[in-house]
C-alpha cells in the first residue's frame, strides 16, 4: 500500500521553538506539498517541490520554510512558532506526467501542531 | 473572486438518500477534477478522478463536470453512515500544476 507517512500526528509546542514537520513518501513521486487545513478556510498551499533541492513558495509562505534534500523526504519548518501557526498540516506528493493519474496528490494522516 | 466556490454545508441527510455536492469555478483553463474525501482526524484520500468534461461512474459515486458551466457535481446513491466526511474538490490547469481546492463539504449521512 503506498503511503506518505507523516512522522508525527500530534505536537504542542512553545512560542518562539523552532518546529521540524517530517514528510517521507514510498512513491518514488516527484512532486511534493506541505498544505495547512484551518476551519473556514479550507486547504492552503503553504510550499512545494518538484524535485530534489528544488522549492516554490506557495500562497501563505511566510514564517515557514522547506528542506528537500533527498527525494522521498520533504521537511517544513518553523523558524519561531507563532500562536496563529496552530493548524493541521498536511503533506502531500504526485507523480509528473500526463494521462491517467496527473497531479493526484496522495495525502499523509496530517499532523496537528498546538503552538501555545 | 475565489478560483473554486464550494458551499460548506454542513448537509445532514437520512441514510439511502441520494447527496448531491457541488462546485463552481471561475478559470475555464481548468482540465483535471478531482474529489477528494476526509474523515476526521486523517488526510484527505482521492474519490473520484475526471479529464476534461463528461461523467465517470463509480459504485455508487458519479462525478460530472460541466465545462461549459464551470460546475462539477459529485452524487452519492444509498448514501450511508459510512459516507460521513467532508468532501473537497480540487482541480488544475494541466500536468505539473498545483491543485486548487474547494473549502470543503460536511456531510452527514444519519441512520
Amino acid at each position: 500500500d503506498v503511503k506518505v507517512t507523516q512522522s508525527s500526528r500530534y505536537l504542542v509546542k512553545r512560542t518562539g521553538e523552532k518546529v521540524f514537520l517530517e514528510c517521507v513518501q514510498d512513491m518514488d513521486h516527484e512532486n511534493m506539498f506541505w498544505y495547512r487545513q484551518d476551519p473556514g478556510l479550507g486547504l492552503r498551499l503553504i510550499y512545494f517541490s518538484y524535485d530534489v533541492k528544488m522549492k516554490e513558495k506557495g500562497d501563505i509562505p511566510e514564517g515557514y520554510s522547506v528542506s528537500r534534500e533527498k527525494k522521498e523526504r520533504f521537511s517544513l519548518i518553523l523558524e519561531s512558532a507563532s500562536t496563529n501557526q496552530t493548524s493541521m498540516y498536511l503533506c502531500a506528493s504526485s507523480s509528473t506526467g500526463t494521462g491517467a493519474g496527473a497531479n493526484v496528490l496522495t495525502f499523509g494522516a496530517g499532523s496537528r501542531l498546538t503552538v501555545l | 473572486q475565489k478560483e473554486v466556490e464550494q458551499d460548506p454545508g454542513p448537509l445532514s441527510v437520512p441514510e439511502g438518500a441520494i447527496v448531491s455536492l457541488n462546485c463552481t469555478y471561475s478559470n475555464s483553463a481548468f482540465q483535471y477534477f478531482m474529489w477528494y474525501r476526509q474523515y476526521s482526524r486523517k488526510g484527505p484520500e482521492l474519490l473520484m478522478y475526471t479529464y476534461s468534461s463528461g461523467n465517470k461512474e463509480d459504485g455508487r459515486f458519479t462525478a460530472q463536470v460541466d465545462k461549459s458551466s464551470k460546475y462539477i457535481s459529485l452524487f452519492i446513491r444509498d448514501s450511508q453512515p459510512s459516507d460521513s466526511a467532508t468532501y473537497l474538490c480540487a482541480m488544475s490547469l494541466s500536468s505539473g500544476y498545483a491543485l486548487n481546492f474547494g473549502k470543503g463539504t460536511s456531510l452527514l449521512v444519519t441512520p
